[in-house]
């Protein structure tokens, strides 16, 4: 079964503070995504990377950066943590879709980040 | 108008009943997958579509590729069914997905 773990099920931090959510994929996975989750709005991408050093913005990469050094891990970066930036974060991969056509993103547990 | 639809919003019903979940998208798709998050947070992938039906245990899915319509089928529900149900599609072409906003499914005893 692949797994996909996120660092923390839940962090508090401080408006201003430089956060870094983690998470880590065991299948040799090409894609990894990170997302928030909003009541209301669901799930929307922040950022994705297709390959070891690639990302690509998603929908709402504002206030975000991704590093992507090893296939296995990929970290969402809170450059200075905004109230407005509390949420759910939830992080997935996949299998290349252009290698492998049709594939299933494997989720996280989620990590539920608090900003005061 | 979000790109895809997903109705109802919140569906409560009895132990047993048949449930139904809608999923509608307007732009051309390579597939559809149907997701299932319970209180807590962790997201599964149920299904993975491109056409026709398919069925897991219980649950039901179907897509109509003409009329970009999608609905998830749960027969003989049960309380541990209670959760978010996600519908989302892959663009063609496309490595990202797009989600719905979720149908709040509880099922009570």
């Amino acid at each position: 079964d692949v797994k996909v773990t996120q660092s923390s099920r839940y962090l508090v931090k401080r408006t201003g503070e430089k956060v870094f959510l983690e998470c880590v994929q065991d299948m040799d996975h090409e894609n990894m995504f990170w997302y928030r989750q909003d009541p209301g709005l669901g799930l929307r991408l922040i950022y994705f990377s297709y390959d070891v050093k690639m990302k690509e913005k998603g929908d709402i990469p504002e206030g975000y950066s991704v590093s992507r050094e090893k296939k296995e891990r990929f970290s969402l970066i809170l450059e200075s943590a905004s109230t407005n930036q509390t949420s759910m974060y939830l992080c997935a991969s996949s299998l290349s879709t252009l290698l492998q056509g049709n594939q299933p993103q494997h989720f996280g547990d989620g990590t539920r980040l608090s900003i005061l | 108008k979000n790109e895809v639809e997903q109705s109802p919003q919140n569906l409560t019903a009895q132990e047993g009943e048949f449930i139904t979940i809608n999923c509608s998208y307007s732009v051309g798709i390579s597939a559809l997958h149907w997701l299932q998050q319970h209180p807590g947070g962790g997201i599964v992938s149920l299904f993975m579509l491109s056409s026709g039906k398919k069925k897991h245990g219980r649950l039901i899915a179907t897509i109509n590729i003409q009329e970009k319509h999608s609905s998830l089928h749960i027969t003989a529900s049960h309380p541990r069914d209670s959760a978010v149900y996600i519908c989302a599609v892959r663009e063609a072409g496309a490595q990202k997905l797009v989600f719905g906003q979720g149908t709040r499914l509880t099922i009570n005893p």
